[in-house]
């Protein structure tokens, strides 16, 4: 299955600011996504990443807040904007289906948000 | 839109027991998944199961899909310390919901040693 890198893997920052989020995967795929995971909770897709098309986004998740860039089919990108502390959360990337090996995540950036 | 809701959200056995979690989709899947998530860890491909009625095991671990293609459980025989974890279900729907996941709540699994 593919392996992911995700980089920062925490990080703390200032309400107002924003964090760039990276995964950079060892194969080339299709689909790249982008959840959510507040402390103790479930998982919420924020949006699914295409390259060379517009990411596109879940209801409650808008592309101001949550850019996404997706520039070649082994990277993408994930900005939180204007930071406030609702947005203190695990942040994780996904690639598949891989068959067999169903979805392979990153291991997280945990974000707090002060 | 589609939902998941799995339970119960903890369980809290003795080394040794047997554990269950259960997951009912609002819609018809195409199919579903499992995952496990260590503490502190990322969510870890178990399983998938796409057709209706299907039962796969792994070890001690049972997975079933039910026959409406709505439902699923998983089941862990004579659970050990390393079970400990929270198991997700996630669905997956046809046509236009391919590739997103619909996870379940989450059940959080304590073993007593």
């Amino acid at each position: 299955s593919a392996v992911i890198s995700q980089k920062p893997s925490r990080d703390i920052c200032q309400r107002g600011t924003s964090l760039t989020i990276q995964c950079q995967v060892d194969s080339q795929v299709t689909m790249m996504f982008w959840y959510r995971q507040q402390p103790g909770q479930s998982l919420t897709l924020i949006a699914t990443a295409n390259q060379g098309s517009e990411a596109t986004y879940e209801s409650g998740f808008v592309i101001d807040k949550f850019p996404i860039s997706r520039p070649n089919l082994t990277f993408s990108t994930l900005t939180v904007s204007n930071m406030s502390p609702e947005d203190s959360s695990i942040y994780l990337c996904s690639v598949g289906p891989e068959g067999i090996y169903g979805y392979t995540f990153g291991s997280g950036t945990r974000l707090t948000v002060v | 839109g589609q939902q998941v809701m799995q339970i119960p959200q903890y369980q809290h056995v003795q080394e040794g027991e047997d554990f269950t979690t259960y997951c009912n989709s609002s819609t018809t899947l195409s199919n579903i998944q499992w995952y496990k998530q260590r503490p502190g860890g990322h969510p870890v491909f178990l399983i998938q199961l796409v057709k209706s009625g299907e039962v796969k095991k792994q070890k001690r671990l049972t997975f079933q899909f039910g026959e409406a293609k709505k439902n699923s459980s998983l089941h862990i025989t004579a659970t050990q310390t390393t079970d400990v974890g929270t198991y997700f279900c996630a669905g997956e729907g046809g046509g236009t919901s391919y590739g997103k996941l619909t996870f379940g709540q989450g059940t959080i699994l304590t073993v007593h040693p």
